[in-house]
């Protein structure tokens, strides 16, 4: 089965700084999908970003980046420019590319943008 | 474009009780699937619903049912309520199954005393 690990319970980055938050998984495929996604306090998930792993390219939106590095199973999001909007708390997610399989979470990182 | 919406925002029961959540998925969607969201902790898959049947399902008990509509609007059923059932109660749409990203909507927060 697979796992995410979020390895930061909380981070925070003072408004307009870069901060990159962590995330690591586990699996035995070889086509997948990745995903962040973005939950502020009103508590609906919102989709940051998404990867194709068969993509070398690193996804981009915005001020949201993504470094993936395949091998070693690391996935971790760089928020450029951060804003006090950016606050909340962010989950990456793993999918099977092949087959009906649904999202796997991590367990969050808690970003806190100070003023 | 109607986003996904979910009823209640709140409920409040008591141990025993049974729960009816229910969810209205993104236009142009036709799958939904549940997350049970425990504080602190990420979305748990529950099971999914497509063409008004359970297609996959997670490792939760079967006093957690479901169903889906032919307007695609599902319901999230859960019976004899445990004081651990409380959690935010997440619902999800996608195109065709899984193989869409899929979207949520705003949760139902369901607390149990």
């Amino acid at each position: 089965a697979q796992t995410v690990t979020q390895s930061q319970p909380e981070m925070s980055v003072q408004e307009a700084e870069t901060v990159t938050l962590s995330c690591t998984y586990d699996t035995s495929e070889s086509d997948y999908y990745l995903f962040w996604y973005k939950q502020p306090p009103s508590r609906q998930m919102i989709l940051v970003i998404r990867q194709e792993a068969y993509k070398q390219q690193n996804a981009t939106e915005n001020r949201f980046s993504v470094n993936f590095q395949k091998a070693a199973k690391s996935f971790s999001l760089k928020i450029s420019d951060s804003q006090l909007g950016d606050a909340a708390m962010y989950f990456c997610a793993y999918r099977s590319f092949s087959g009906n399989t649904p999202l796997v979470f991590g367990k969050g990182t808690r970003l806190s943008v100070i003023a | 474009d109607a986003g996904v919406t979910q009823s209640p925002t709140h409920l409040i029961k008591t141990r025993g009780q049974q729960v009816t959540l229910r969810c209205s998925p993104k236009s142009g969607h036709d799958t939904v699937s549940w997350y049970q969201q425990a504080l602190g902790q990420g979305p748990q898959f529950i099971f999914q619903y497509y063409e008004e049947e359970e297609r996959q399902r997670g490792n939760f008990p079967d006093r957690f049912s479901g169903h889906q509509y032919p307007n695609y609007s599902s319901e999230l059923n859960v019976n004899a309520l445990l004081l651990g059932d409380s959690a935010l109660y997440l619902c999800a749409s996608s195109l065709v199954l899984f193989t869409d990203t899929q979207y949520f909507g705003p949760g139902t927060r369901l607390t149990v005393l």
